[in-house]
């Protein structure tokens, strides 16, 4: 079975600051078409989930382009070049190369 | 643009039904596949399974097959999720999810089934 791990749990950042977080998959998520099946979304608090990611590094359409993801086969990373306030609220990844599999969150909030 | 609206908030006593709908607007209802992901309070997301909205077929994970039912009305462009035989454990949000290829890329806002007696 897959395992995601994200680090780290919770992160403190402070506006303007860059602030990375990881996800770690015990299989490589690459498919043989070349992509990796790896994607990032936020949940803001008191709202439903938002793509942010997909594929590794493909930012949806409505994204900022503070965001980046990278990373490949089973370490992926998502980046954010500087925070600003409504970025807080609870990240995931989520691997679909099998049966879809939710990362725990990483839980970002203002210093 | 694309839209999906669920049902209200649920009130539930162990051992009852439920029946949660999300509708979907914005796009042919046809050619997306609909997920369901729950989120139990204070907990992380959790993949129920998805239902193809072109053939009906629903495929679930392997945790919620049994209790747990999708179904679609292509009419009216929803689709459906039936709990059975309620437990205290069910409480939580259940969200409904576009799938394009494999990524869920618009979400519905979210139905709060809370199962207590």
């Amino acid at each position: 079975d897959i395992v995601l791990t994200q680090s780290p749990l919770s992160l403190p950042v402070t506006p303007g600051e860059p602030a990375s977080i990881s996800c770690r998959s015990n299989v490589s998520l690459l498919h043989s078409n070349g992509y990796s099946f790896l994607d990032w979304y936020l949940q803001k608090p008191g709202q439903s989930p938002q793509l942010l990611i997909y594929l590794g590094s493909n930012r949806a359409s409505w994204v900022p382009d503070r965001f980046s993801g990278s990373g490949s086969g089973t370490e992926f990373t998502l980046k954010i070049s500087r925070v600003e306030a409504e970025d807080v609220g609870v990240y995931y990844c989520m691997q679909s190369l099998e049966t879809p599999l939710f990362g725990g969150g990483t839980r970002v909030e203002i210093k | 643009q694309v839209q999906l609206v669920q049902s209200v908030s649920e009130l539930k006593r162990p051992g009852a039904s439920v029946k949660i709908s999300c509708k979907a607007s914005g796009y042919t209802f046809t050619y997306y596949s609909i997920n369901w992901v729950r989120q139990a309070p204070g907990q992380g997301l959790e993949w129920l399974g998805w239902i193809n909205t072109d053939t009906g077929n629903p495929t679930y994970a392997q945790d919620f097959a049994g209790r747990f039912v999708f179904s679609l009305n292509t009419s009216v462009s929803t689709t459906f999720l039936e709990i059975n035989s309620l437990k205290t454990e069910d409480t939580a949000f259940y969200y409904c999810t576009r799938q394009s290829i494999r990524t869920f890329d618009y979400w519905g806002q979210g139905t709060l089934l809370t199962v207590s007696s």
